[in-house]
């Protein structure tokens, strides 16, 4: 049972264009929305982070937009380029006692982008 | 940079087999976790742990156990490989549980 939904599962985009992937979620305990990026034979690596006290948070091209009362968030790229050809892993935490806020992963999205 | 060490990147191994995946950080990190990926499944936690001799189940734990014998090293063990097994492991390390870093992950194939 996921607890962070995400979609689509694969994406195509020609370079240039926006890719955008969305989440939702239904634990209203979550506080902490981040994104991973992997790339083939790599491990995940944090790309950007948002807290619910924001609707939008913006570097460089990767923006993530946030809607609390839908309990959605997502991540868009503008002008997405080839290099961007990636797993996304959008994730979400709450307070675990012992070990600080634990990650949930959504399902993540295989982008690829096309010259 | 934190840096998380996985032992192997490709490993091959029998039903039936004790398998023991390694994990090392080098940053003096209290949380260490354990995740099975799988296509369409997204990362699902196997285990972690929060100390030195500390663990907690994930949702996944079945088939599996971890020892936490130091705090830099967090170990996966297989008891007896199945081939339900068969997947990518990857090891991530944290400060308070934000800011996970992923190891380059074990892609474990048990045949």
């Amino acid at each position: 049972q996921q607890q962070v939904k995400q979609s689509p599962q694969s994406l195509i985009v020609q370079k240039g264009g926006i890719s955008i992937i969305n989440c939702a979620y239904e634990n209203t305990a979550f506080d902490y929305f981040p994104w991973y990026q992997q790339f083939p034979g790599k491990g995940p690596a944090l790309l950007i982070a948002i807290r619910p006290d924001v609707s939008e948070k913006k570097e460089g091209r990767f923006t993530i937009s946030f809607n609390k009362s839908a309990k959605q968030f997502s991540l868009h790229i503008m002008d997405s380029q080839p290099g961007d050809s990636a797993t996304y892993f959008c994730a979400a935490s709450a307070k675990n006692n012992n070990a600080g806020n634990m990650l949930t992963f959504g399902g993540g999205t295989r982008l690829m982008v096309k010259p | 940079d934190v840096k998380v060490t996985q032992s192997s990147r490709y490993l091959v191994k029998r039903t039936g087999e004790k398998v023991f995946l390694e994990c090392v950080q080098d940053m003096d990190h209290e949380n260490m976790f354990w995740y099975r990926q799988d296509p369409g499944l997204g990362l699902r936690l196997i285990y972690f742990s929060y100390d030195v001799k500390m663990k907690e189940k994930g949702d996944i734990p079945e088939g599996y156990s971890v020892s936490r014998e130091k705090k830099e090293r967090f170990s996966l063990i297989l008891e007896s490989a199945s081939t339900n097994q068969t997947s990518m492991y990857l090891c991530a390390s944290s400060l308070q549980g934000l800011g996970y870093t992923f190891g380059s992950g074990t892609r474990l194939t048990v045949v």
